[in-house]
């Protein structure tokens, strides 16, 4: 059972434009959220993330917005940079389990100049 | 400062071996989690150690296994190994007050 889903397996948005990246997750005990960035041949690095307290965490271009109700996150990256073509993990993790952070499967992010 | 880092950075094993992956966390990490990262999917937990104990296990056979050592640096290791083991494997540490990992590049393992 996938707690974290990621719909759009991959998206393309011309360079300057918004970039929005959904995310939906089923476990209600979720109470933090990350967003991570992975090259090829690299490990995923952290991009940004937002506690379950706020529903909107800014940090330059990139801003996640969380609807708690609607168990849905997203992310938004203004304006979009060929650099920022990636993939995009979605992930979770649960006050009661910090050291078990849940991803989802990811969306492949293809910014065309 | 190092990062994580990961040895070997791939690997090729035949079915029924066994392998030894390595991780070294940052400095003043003293928790390491493990994932295994298949083709086209997210990331899924393997297990996490603090403190040389085991705090969490994902929903993976008693095949895989893993330690960490007295200087923080773990193993994890895969005994009978199947074509399907064939993965990207991720180590990550962080403090383990504070939510997000950093990760390595990761060890690529073929199974063939």
């Amino acid at each position: 059972d996938q707690q974290v889903k990621q719909n759009s397996p991959s998206l393309s948005v011309q360079e300057g434009r918004i970039s929005i990246l959904n995310c939906d997750y089923t476990n209600s005990m979720f109470d933090y959220f990350l967003w991570y960035k992975k090259y090829p041949a690299e490990g995923p690095t952290f991009l940004i993330s937002i506690s379950s307290i706020k529903d909107k965490n800014e940090d330059g271009r990139f801003t996640v917005f969380l609807n708690k109700s609607a168990k849905h996150l997203s992310l938004h990256i203004v304006p979009s940079q060929p650099g920022d073509s990636a993939v995009y993990f979605c992930a979770a993790s649960a006050r009661t389990s910090y050291d078990k952070v849940i991803f989802g499967p990811g969306t492949s992010l293809s910014v065309i100049p | 400062d190092a990062g994580v880092t990961q040895s070997p950075t791939h690997l090729i094993k035949t079915r029924g071996q066994q392998v030894t992956l390595r991780c070294s966390p940052i400095s003043g990490h003293k928790s390491v989690s493990w994932y295994q990262q298949v083709l086209g999917q997210g990331p899924q937990f393997i297990f996490q150690y603090y403190e040389k104990e085991e705090r969490g296990r994902g929903n993976f056979p008693d095949r895989f296994s893993a330690r960490q050592f007295p200087n923080y640096s773990s193993e994890l290791n895969v005994n009978a190994l199947l074509l399907g083991d064939s993965a990207l494997y991720l180590c990550a540490s962080n403090v383990l007050s504070q939510h997000g990992y950093t990760f390595g590049s990761g060890t690529r393992l073929t199974v063939v």
